[in-house]
C-alpha cells in the first residue's frame, strides 16, 4: 500500500527546543513537500524537494529547515520553535510538483 | 497576493441535492487544476483534476468545470451525500514542475 508516514502525529513542546518531524514514503517518488495548515489560511507550502539533495523554499520557509539525503525521507526541522509555528503540518509525495500529490496524515504541533 | 481564491468559506447543502464549490484564479499561466477533499484529523486526499485543454472532467458523482476566459473552475457533486461533508481545496499549477498553489478551502456540510 502506497503510504506517506509522519512522526510524531502529535507534539507539544516549548519555545526554543529543537525538534524534527519525520516524513517517509514508500513509492520512490522524486517529489516531496511540506505544508502547514492554519485556520483561515488554507494549505501553505513550507519547503519542497525535487529529488535527493535538491530542496527549495516554498511560501513560508522562515523558521524551518529540511534535508533530503535519500529519496524516501524528507524530515522537517525546527531549530528554535516559536509559538507562531503552532500548526498542523502535512508531508506530501508525488511524481512531480505539478500534478497530484499524496498527503500524509498530519502532525499537530503545539509550541508553548 | 492570493493566486487561487475560494471565496466561500462554507457551504450547506441538503442530502441528494447538488453541491457547487467555486474557485477563481488570477495567474493565466496556470494550466492544471485539482480538487482535494479533507476530513478532520486526516491529510487531504486527491479528488479530481482537469487540464486546461479540457473544459470538463467527470468522475462518478464529481464533475469539474473549467472556464479559462473567466479564470474560474467549479466542482459539482451530484447527488450530495453526508459523507461528502469535508473541507474542499482547489489547487492550480503550471507545467514545468512548479509547485501547486492552494486556495484556502471551502467547508461543505451535507445535511441529511
Amino acid at each position: 500500500e502506497a503510504q506517506v508516514t509522519q512522526n510524531p502525529r502529535y507534539l507539544i513542546t516549548v519555545t526554543g527546543k529543537k525538534l524534527t518531524v519525520t516524513c517517509s514514503q514508500n513509492m520512490n517518488h522524486e517529489y516531496m513537500s511540506w505544508y502547514r495548515q492554519d485556520p483561515g489560511l488554507g494549505l501553505r507550502q513550507i519547503y519542497y524537494s525535487m529529488n535527493v539533495e535538491v530542496t527549495d523554499k516554498g511560501d513560508v520557509p522562515e523558521g524551518y529547515k529540511v534535508s533530503r539525503k535519500e529519496k524516501r525521507n524528507f524530515p522537517l526541522i525546527l531549530e528554535s520553535p516559536s509559538p507562531n509555528q503552532t500548526s498542523l503540518y502535512f508531508c506530501a509525495r508525488g511524481w512531480g510538483a505539478t500534478y497530484e500529490q499524496y498527503f500524509g496524515p498530519g502532525t499537530r504541533l503545539t509550541v508553548t | 497576493d492570493q493566486q487561487v481564491k475560494q471565496n466561500s468559506p462554507s457551504l450547506s447543502v441538503q442530502e441528494g441535492r447538488i453541491s457547487i464549490l467555486n474557485c477563481d484564479y488570477t495567474n493565466s499561466m496556470f494550466d492544471y487544476f485539482l480538487w482535494y477533499k479533507k476530513y478532520p484529523a486526516e491529510g487531504p486526499t486527491f479528488l479530481i483534476s482537469i487540464s486546461s485543454i479540457k473544459d470538463k472532467n467527470e468522475d462518478g458523482r464529481f464533475t469539474v468545470f473549467l472556464n479559462k476566459s473567466a479564470k474560474h473552475l467549479s466542482l459539482h457533486i451530484v447527488p450530495s451525500q453526508p459523507g461528502d461533508s469535508a473541507v474542499y481545496f482547489c489547487a492550480a499549477s503550471t507545467t514545468g514542475n512548479t509547485p501547486l498553489v492552494f486556495g484556502k478551502g471551502t467547508r461543505l456540510s451535507v445535511i441529511a
